[in-house]
């Protein structure tokens, strides 16, 4: 079955780089973008970027511009999330969610529809 | 950057009621990368509504989905004890709303 199994807790300290894997099953892993999305504790989500995994584009939100490296291994079906330059207001849980798209009468419709389970930072000297 | 607003923040209601949510987009969004999505504690997002209307796979038919340009709307229309969650609109490839959550009255 198609699953995205996500990468252990992460404890780092601030200043330091934290970068979360994704690894994909059950699906043609370059036929699908990969987002990120992520969920400080108590708060809402928070999306970042997607990355293609066929060509290695990325676009990520303004707000981890300069920040956030997503990047991918095809021969592992992986995907992986880098946020350098952590604070503690980075602590959160991110989730990496395969996108799909559905074609109705030439109109694209895009979600995210398979989610990992999350994998938990925490930022804390 | 398109901001999406979600109302009410918390709906309180009891099982069997109808529930109706709001997501207001600050300007028009096309109703094709409109998605809904519930989130229960400790779980990841699961995906309700994509194309502001349509159904993925697997929802129960008493979730619905509505609305155009700015407005749109997730209605559930029975609620079950399961649909006690947080929900979320997006559009696709930027931010979601703050969420609604829905609690047992």
């Amino acid at each position: 079955q198609v699953q995205l199994v996500q990468s252990g807790a992460e404890v780092k300290k601030p200043g330091a780089s934290v970068k979360v894997s994704c690894k994909a099953s059950g699906y043609t892993f370059t036929g699908y973008y990969m987002h990120w999305v992520r969920q400080a504790p108590g708060q809402g989500l928070e999306w970042m970027g997607w990355i293609n995994p066929n060509s290695g584009g990325t676009n990520y939100a303004q707000k981890f511009q300069g920040r956030v490296t997503m990047t991918r291994d095809t021969s592992i079906s992986t995907a992986y999330m880098e946020l350098s330059r952590l604070r503690s207001d980075d602590t959160a849980v991110y989730y990496c969610a395969r996108e799909d798209v559905v074609v109705v009468a030439a109109d694209y419709y895009y979600y995210m529809d398979v989610w990992g389970k999350g994998t938990t930072v925490t930022v804390s000297s | 950057e398109i901001v999406l607003t979600q109302s009410p923040g918390t709906l309180s209601l009891s099982p069997g009621e109808r529930a109706t949510l709001s997501c207001r987009a600050s300007q028009s969004v096309s109703s094709s990368y409109l998605a809904w999505y519930q989130q229960k504690p400790g779980q990841a997002p699961r995906l309700l509504i994509y194309g502001a209307s349509s159904r993925a796979t697997g929802i129960p038919d008493r979730f619905s989905g509505s609305g155009s340009g700015t407005d749109f709307t997730l209605t559930i229309s029975r609620l079950e004890p399961e649909d006690f969650a947080v929900y979320y609109c997006q559009q696709y490839g930027s931010s979601f709303g703050q969420g609604t959550r829905l609690e047992i009255k």
